[in-house]
This record gives C-alpha cells, sequence and structure tokens, in this order.
C-alpha cells in the first residue's frame, strides 16, 4: 500500500502566486517523522524541513510554511510568492521507527516569469 | 564545498557490462545509502551501510552490489546492467540511522545502457 501520496504530478504557476503542494500519509505508527526535500534540475535532494509525528505546530522558513494535521494526515508544503528558482521536483517523505525513508512520487513544479 | 560527491555525473554502460559509480563524503558520517531513482518516479532505497555492516533492503536484485572501503568512501557495482537500470542513481549520508539523522544527498549519477 501506498505510504505517501502526492497527487499533484505537476503544478504550474506564475511567478509571486502562492502554491501549495499536498502530501497525505498513511502509517499506523504513532511515532513516525515526516519531510519534504526539493530536487532541482541539478539532481540531488535538498533537505527542507523534518516534522515528528508529535509536533503539529506549523512551521514558517521564509517564503516555506507546512501545516501539519494528523486529523487527514496531511503535511503540506506552501510557497508563498513564487520564484523562478522554486521550480523543482518537491517530494514528501515518511519515516517510520527504524525504517528508510520512504517517498511520494514527487510534485513538479514549474514558476513562470 | 561539496560534502557528497558523486562521480562520474553522467555514466554510458553497454548491456551487460559491469558498472561502477563512486560516492564520497566529507562529512565523517557513519552511513551511507545508495537510492535507485527511475525517470518521474520517487528514489528508491537499494541498501545502506552503517560504518562497515551492509544492509540490503529486501527486494534489491542482486545483481546490484557495493562496497564500503572506508568511511569516505561508498561504491555501487552493476554487475550486468540491463536496460531497466537506466536511472539516476543518488548517494547519501547521515550520522545515523536515527529518524532525527537527516540524510544529505549528492547530485546523482545518470546511467544510462545501450
Amino acid at each position: 500500500a501506498q505510504k505517501v501520496t502526492q497527487a499533484q504530478t505537476e503544478i504550474s504557476v506564475v511567478e509571486k502566486e502562492d502554491v501549495t503542494l499536498d502530501c497525505v500519509y498513511e502509517t499506523r505508527d504513532t511515532t513516525y517523522y515526516l519531510f519534504w526535500y526539493k530536487q532541482p534540475p541539478s539532481g540531488e535532494l535538498v533537505f527542507l524541513i523534518r516534522r515528528n509525528s508529535f509536533d503539529e505546530q506549523n512551521e514558517i522558513s521564509g517564503r516555506y510554511s507546512w501545516n501539519f494535521q494528523k486529523s487527514t494526515s496531511s503535511f503540506n508544503f506552501t510557497i508563498t510568492a513564487s520564484q523562478v528558482v522554486d521550480s523543482a521536483v518537491y517530494f514528501c517523505a515518511l519515516s517510520e521507527i527504524g525504517t528508510a525513508l520512504i517517498f511520494g512520487k514527487g510534485t513538479t513544479l514549474s514558476v513562470s516569469s | 564545498d561539496a560534502m557528497v560527491i558523486q562521480n562520474p555525473r553522467y555514466q554510458v554502460t553497454q548491456f551487460g557490462k559491469p558498472v561502477t559509480l563512486s560516492c564520497s563524503q566529507t562529512l565523517n558520517h557513519n552511513v551511507m545509502y545508495w537510492y535507485q531513482q527511475k525517470s518521474s518516479q520517487a528514489p528508491k532505497l537499494l541498501f545502506h551501510y552503517y560504518d562497515k555492516d551492509f544492509n540490503n533492503e529486501a527486494d534489491t536484485p542482486d545483481n546490484f552490489q557495493s562496497r564500503r572501503p572506508n568511511t569516505s568512501f561508498c561504491f555501487l557495482d552493476i554487475r550486468s546492467p540491463g536496460l531497466g537500470d537506466a536511472a539516476m542513481y543518488l548517494c547519501a549520508t547521515s550520522r545515523g540511522t536515527g529518524n532525527l539523522d537527516e540524510q544529505y544527498f549528492g547530485p546523482g549519477t545518470r546511467l544510462t545502457v545501450t
């Protein structure tokens, strides 16, 4: 069973628009960790954020913000005032205790000027 | 400064011809990982080393092997590449295997099999 679902395969926005990338996860564990990674065209995966299951506080880092809601098993990522440099594939990932990262299929974000 | 280095960035090999991909790290991390990422798919863990302890994922084909001669280097050997092995191969490192241990990824090696 797929444990991390990123239903949006591709999103296209124009610069300065806000965009939200959705992530829904599935786990039976009470302790788990959620991640977001960015993969620009250069290929490397860049760590953006890690959240543990006991911390539902939303987080803001510059133009990036994350909304973690256990009630809906979602960990959504919003980019405010998007820029061309935000164009990349974004992966949501889940890690249960003692397991490897389980990635979603990714959302390709294209930001045009 | 590059922390996880992968060489080469692009590799072309022939069907059935053994190929080795390399990864090095300057972070002195205990754990090194190899992921396979096929086009438009999520990265998939092949195996990892915790120091010298090798941990293979259950569904990793026998065609894939790995070596870690020292802390800094880790190699991925594909003994007989098939067309289906064409992919981006990502190396990553972390201090430990705990969930709080962030993985640092290299830029990847894109493998083409002709």
